[in-house]
């Protein structure tokens, strides 16, 4: 499974555009890459997902080099609501089964 | 869809009890996963099942923990006897790989333990 490092805590006002860029220098061919929220007291969410170069939706954009070793979130125009932590899994569907590891996450506070 | 739904939400329990939480996953989901978060160890993966089958215990603490998943549309995580140091958030996830959806996991809002 591939390893994944992120940034522990990033600070934010709102309005401004967040960048969060996770390493994954052991990701696999067949991996993908993920990206979660979590609020307090809740569980974690779904935010986005990609393969390679970008992909956007209506929460975030994920940004993907060619070589894959690394993803960066990013928030547009961040408010106070985006105050949560972040997690940047990798894994794959191949082989019948699924098992990704939650890394510590990158802890987000945006500030008025 | 109602997402993966779990119950009790909160649990206050004295040491030495057996603590019983469950879980429906989402309906067509065919792998159900059962986390554990705290503020010392982040979250950490207990067991998953596939198809009702266990695949990976080996998250599981000890062997006071127990999980089992008798249909497509149930699982149990038991602990018996409880200890202050299970005291914890505990999810339940379920999935559906497939090409669209990727890996994606979607969560309960998690079951908040305290043993006392």
């Amino acid at each position: 499974l591939a390893k994944t490092t992120q940034p522990i805590s990033m600070d934010s006002y709102e309005g401004q555009e967040v960048n969060i860029t996770c390493s994954h220098n052991n990701i696999a061919t067949n991996d993908y890459i993920t990206w979660y929220q979590q609020f307090p007291s809740q569980g974690p969410r779904f935010i986005i997902q990609g393969y390679k170069t970008k992909v956007t939706n209506e929460v975030a954009s994920l940004f993907i080099p060619a070589d894959r070793k690394s993803s960066t979130l990013s928030l547009p125009r961040v408010s106070l609501s985006d105050t949560a932590v972040y997690y940047c899994l990798v894994g794959d569907l191949s082989g019948g089964y699924n098992k990704l590891i939650f890394g510590a996450g990158t802890r987000l506070a945006v500030h008025p | 869809d109602a997402g993966v739904i779990q119950s009790p939400r909160h649990e206050v329990t004295e040491m030495g009890q057996e603590v019983t939480l469950r879980c429906k996953p989402i309906s067509g989901h065919d792998y159900l996963f059962w986390y554990r978060q705290t503020m010392m160890r982040g979250l950490e993966l207990l067991i998953y099942f596939n198809n009702n089958v266990p695949i990976d215990d080996s998250g599981m603490p000890e062997d006071r923990f127990s999980a089992k998943m008798p249909n497509a549309s149930f699982s149990t995580l038991k602990i018996q006897p409880s200890e202050p140091r299970d005291s914890a958030v505990y999810f339940c996830a379920s999935s559906f790989p497939d090409r669209e959806t990727g890996n994606t996991i979607y969560f309960g809002e998690g079951s908040w333990l305290t043993v006392v």
